[in-house]
């Protein structure tokens, strides 16, 4: 069954300091994969997507990567900000048309940054 | 460009009442979606549309209905609510879903969050 695995499930940090958050998937044949920032009470926001022949990619203070062979990709935020506390969600692609999206989402990891 | 607005953005409803959450894009995208977030298990998919005038079923869809009678609109009915149905609702688009979604990115509404007593 394809999942989408996310971790860690919460995470504290300071400010200032940076974070790895952690998402491996089964989806296969895979497409790509994205991170979506979602701030409490607001809908999710598209971070950066990456495709089968990318291995990183950077937004600003966010770096996500992509290991396509262990189907593993981490999201990298440097110098934390109080602004980036939020889920982050995980979402890959089949690679393949269907009448459904194929998107397999990941439950989140909710990042707490105190000042 | 307000890109995807729902309605309401909260609402407590008695159990077996029915109940319709709206959503409107204006980003002329061909493909809708809803989804319900509840705590510990994502976002999960309740019905699609790829094009106006065809809607699909997502993982979760029953006790709820969809119609897509022109682009912009994708309303998501609840015909009997029950207590389970207490979620938030998410509505998204995409430029294009299905075979043609490509890297397709979602565009989320800020959400409405139902509860069913």
């Amino acid at each position: 069954k394809n999942q989408v695995e996310q971790s860690p499930q919460s995470l504290i940090i300071l400010e200032g300091k940076n974070c790895t958050l952690q998402c491996n998937y089964t989806v296969s044949p895979f497409s790509n994969l994205r991170w979506y920032k979602q701030d409490t009470g607001r809908g999710p926001v598209s971070l950066t997507i990456m495709t089968f022949s990318e291995n990183t990619k950077s937004n600003g203070r966010y770096t996500a990567t992509l290991d396509a062979d262990t189907k593993q990709s981490s999201l990298h935020i440097t110098a934390s900000q109080l602004s980036d506390s939020a889920s982050y969600i995980c979402v890959v692609r089949e690679n393949y048309g269907g009448s459904q999206g194929n998107l397999i989402f990941g439950k989140g990891t909710k990042l707490s940054v105190k000042p | 460009i307000a890109g995807i607005t729902q309605a309401p953005t909260s609402q407590i409803l008695a159990a077996g009442r029915r109940m319709t959450l709206r959503c409107t894009q204006d980003m002329r995208h061909n493909a809708m979606y809803w989804y319900r977030q509840d705590l510990g298990l994502g976002l999960r998919l309740i019905h699609y549309s790829n094009t106006a005038g065809t809607t699909g079923k997502g993982e979760v869809p029953d006790g709820y209905s969809v119609s897509r009678a022109n682009t912009d609109d994708f309303p998501l009915t609840l015909a009997s609510a029950v207590p389970s149905q207490t979620s938030v609702y998410f509505c998204a688009s995409s430029l294009n879903g299905g075979v043609f979604a490509n890297t397709g990115e979602l565009f989320f509404g800020e959400g409405s969050r139902l509860t069913v007593l």
